[in-house]
């Protein structure tokens, strides 16, 4: 079946450390991003990607990096310089970012992945 | 740049009645609406979307939901809700900028829906 593989589910890092949480989807998609989500604060993007080798920062970028080398795959980088990483980050892709009246709009978000901050 | 504002942060049902989860928008252009459902502990799955066309708009699960452009609303509803629909849902709103290109989706921050026996 086709879909979107966050890993791992659950995360734990304690301060000071980097953590990669890894996305790959087989839909095909060339756009993929990532989101945030906190209690009561909804999803906020961080990163996102409209094809290989090229990002663009989202709302709240810093203290994260990604990459876009081939098309199945958009890891998140958590760096130490992200203040308050724990939270649940969700990573989503779409057929393309364009305009058209297909489903280009629509997003397909895998199943999560929740960084903890010991 | 375009708002989500889900003025409900939490929603109390009885099963079987019916549901309304408000959502309005602020936007100077035109959107593209979306409501998203997320069950515990998972990812989000559309449950409709409006890109053009009729204003009413049906989903998954029972689901509907009006687009309103003179009041900025894109309102859901359902008319006899279940314990499975227990979850939240999220409105969210792409802007489509004249270019032709489209930026990320903008989410409100959910409304809970729970459900009572």
């Amino acid at each position: 079946d086709g879909g979107i593989t966050q890993s791992p589910k659950y995360l734990f890092r304690k301060e000071g450390q980097n953590v990669t949480l890894s996305c790959e989807q087989n839909l095909n998609h060339d756009a993929m991003y990532w989101y945030r989500q906190d209690p009561g604060q909804g999803l906020r993007l961080i990163y996102y990607s409209q094809i290989v080798n090229d990002f663009q920062k989202g709302d709240i970028a810093e203290g994260y990096s990604v990459s876009r080398e081939k098309k199945e795959s958009f890891p998140l980088t958590v760096t130490s310089a992200q203040k308050n990483p724990t939270a649940f980050y969700l990573c989503a892709s779409s057929i393309g970012s364009g305009g058209s009246l297909s489903g280009a709009n629509v997003l397909t978000f895998g199943a999560g992945s929740r960084l903890t901050v010991l | 740049a375009q708002s989500v504002t889900q003025l409900d942060s939490q929603v109390p049902v009885f099963e079987e009645a019916p549901v309304e989860l408000r959502c309005n928008y602020s936007s100077s252009v035109s959107v593209y609406l979306f409501w998203y459902v997320q069950y515990p502990n998972q990812g989000l799955q559309l449950l409709l979307k409006y890109l053009s066309g009729s204003t009413l708009v049906k989903g998954i699960n029972g689901f509907e939901a009006e687009f309103n452009k003179s009041q900025t609303s894109f309102h859901l509803r359902k008319p006899s809700v279940h314990i499975s629909d227990t979850a939240e849902y999220f409105c969210a709103v792409r802007v489509m900028y004249s270019g032709g290109g489209a930026d990320g989706l903008t989410f409100g921050k959910g409304t809970h829906l729970i459900i009572q026996p």
